[in-house]
């Protein structure tokens, strides 16, 4: 069946500081990768996506690349900001139906 | 251009009863996918409704039911309320039922006591 293993949080991290959160998945077929930001109070918003394998989703200084090889897609930022405080989701698509993480919250501190 | 909108926004019902919830989809948008996201977790997919017909339902039993309308908006119903039922209820609307991007409303929190 399909599943997203997501990396345990919280994360508390420096402004500026490399983030790196970790996002696995298991899947029939060759899914599309997600990642999403859920904001305080808000609704999830999509922050990039990769629809096949080697392709590198990147979005306001975010980066993942959907890696077959170790069906992973990892989510990835050079410096982190206070605004990039927030829940992120990885997130697989297998047919009509999204399969979601359970959610990375995410603190930065100036 | 209207996003996805969703009312009510929070609501308090007790175990028993039954809900309806709404669902707005943005313009242009014919799919309308429902989740269930408790707290501290990740959404859960309940189902996606596709031109008016149901097209596709997770692991959800059948007190979970729901409707499409003529111009995409779309409802949940929950009958005889649990108590675990209490949960942020995400709508999501995409362009078609295929397409890779999906925008989601804002919730709709239940609290069933």
């Amino acid at each position: 069946g399909n599943s997203v293993t997501q990396m345990e949080g919280p994360v508390t991290l420096s402004e500026e500081a490399f983030l790196t959160i970790n996002c696995t998945y298991t899947a029939t077929g060759y899914p599309s990768l997600f990642w999403y930001v859920q904001y305080p109070g808000e609704g999830l918003q999509l922050l990039l996506k990769a629809t096949k394998a080697d392709d590198k989703g990147s979005n306001k200084g975010f980066e993942a690349t959907y890696r077959k090889e170790t069906t992973s897609f990892h989510l990835e930022k050079g410096s982190v900001q206070v605004s990039d405080s927030a829940v992120y989701f990885c997130a697989l698509k297998g047919g009509n139906q999204f399969y979601f993480g359970t959610g990375t919250s995410l603190t930065v501190i100036p | 251009e209207t996003g996805v909108t969703q009312s009510p926004t929070h609501l308090i019902k007790t175990r028993g009863q039954q809900v309806t919830l709404r669902c707005s989809s943005q313009s242009g948008h014919n799919t309308v996918s429902w989740y269930q996201q408790a707290l501290g977790q990740g959404p859960q997919f309940i189902f996606q409704y596709y031109r008016e017909e149901e097209n596709g339902r997770g692991n959800f039993p059948p007190r979970f039911s729901g409707l499409q309308f003529p111009n995409y908006s779309s409802e949940l119903n929950v009958n005889a309320l649990e108590l675990d039922d209490s949960a942020l209820y995400l709508c999501a609307s995409s362009f078609e039922a295929e397409y890779n991007e999906q925008f989601f409303g804002p919730g709709t929190r239940l609290t069933v006591l």
